[in-house]
């Protein structure tokens, strides 16, 4: 089975931090994938990576970057933490569909 | 500008029932339809997927139906059970879609309630 772990369940940090989240992949799986989650609005993809080093925005990139030193883990960093960050952020990966996904990382900027 | 639509927020279907689940999409290049299931604090995980050569796609008590010309697919669950109370999401590529990333689509998701 496909096992996507993401480093934390739930974060609390304070606005003007920079944050990082931190995904890994065990299936060596090229493209992966961050996405947020927020009530009513689905899942819309901040960013992407379809191999070590390459990054493309998704449609919401404002406000985030992304770093893939590693194929098998694709990190988000938070540059300086907003409010309007607070979601539920999900990372995938795959190689062809289906995407799998982590269990998620509740993040609270206060 | 919304490309893949669930019109409906929620749904509520008794124990044993049909439960029908719509989504609607606006893009003719989708190919490839997904659907996942998300319980509360957990990830997405995937149900069952059709392609756009196929009309029906069956998995035990899932099925999901594409009508291309409507730009319109469902998930029917038979019989719905209680643990399949969750967030519905479907999700849609276009498998030339750059990158070599095959991106997808969500639409915004239906909460389905089952009641024993």
């Amino acid at each position: 089975d496909v096992k996507v772990t993401q480093s934390s369940r739930y974060l609390v940090k304070r606005t003007g931090e920079k944050v990082f989240l931190e995904c890994v992949q065990d299936m060596d799986h090229e493209n992966m994938f961050w996405y947020r989650q927020d009530p009513g609005l689905g899942l819309r993809l901040i960013y992407f990576s379809y191999d070590v080093k390459m990054k493309e925005k998704g449609d919401i990139p404002e406000g985030y970057s992304v770093s893939r030193e590693k194929k098998e883990r694709f990190s988000l960093i938070l540059e300086s933490a907003s409010t309007n960050q607070t979601s539920m952020y999900l990372c995938a990966s795959q190689s062809y569909q289906p995407q799998h996904f982590g269990d998620g990382t509740r993040l609270s900027i206060l | 500008d919304q490309q893949v639509k669930q019109n409906s927020p929620s749904l509520s279907v008794q124990e044993g029932r049909i439960s029908i689940l719509n989504c609607d999409y606006t893009n003719s290049m989708f190919d490839y339809f997904l659907w996942y299931k998300k319980y509360p604090a957990e990830g997405p995980t995937f149900l069952i997927s059709i392609s756009s050569i196929k009309d029906k796609n069956e998995d035990g008590r899932f099925t999901v139906f594409l009508n291309k010309s409507a730009k319109h697919l469902s998930l029917h669950i038979v019989p719905s059970q209680p643990g399949d109370s969750a967030v519905y999401f479907c999700a849609a590529s276009a498998i030339y879609s750059g990158a070599g990333s095959y991106q997808l689509t969500f639409g915004k998701g239906t909460k389905l309630s089952v009641i024993p």
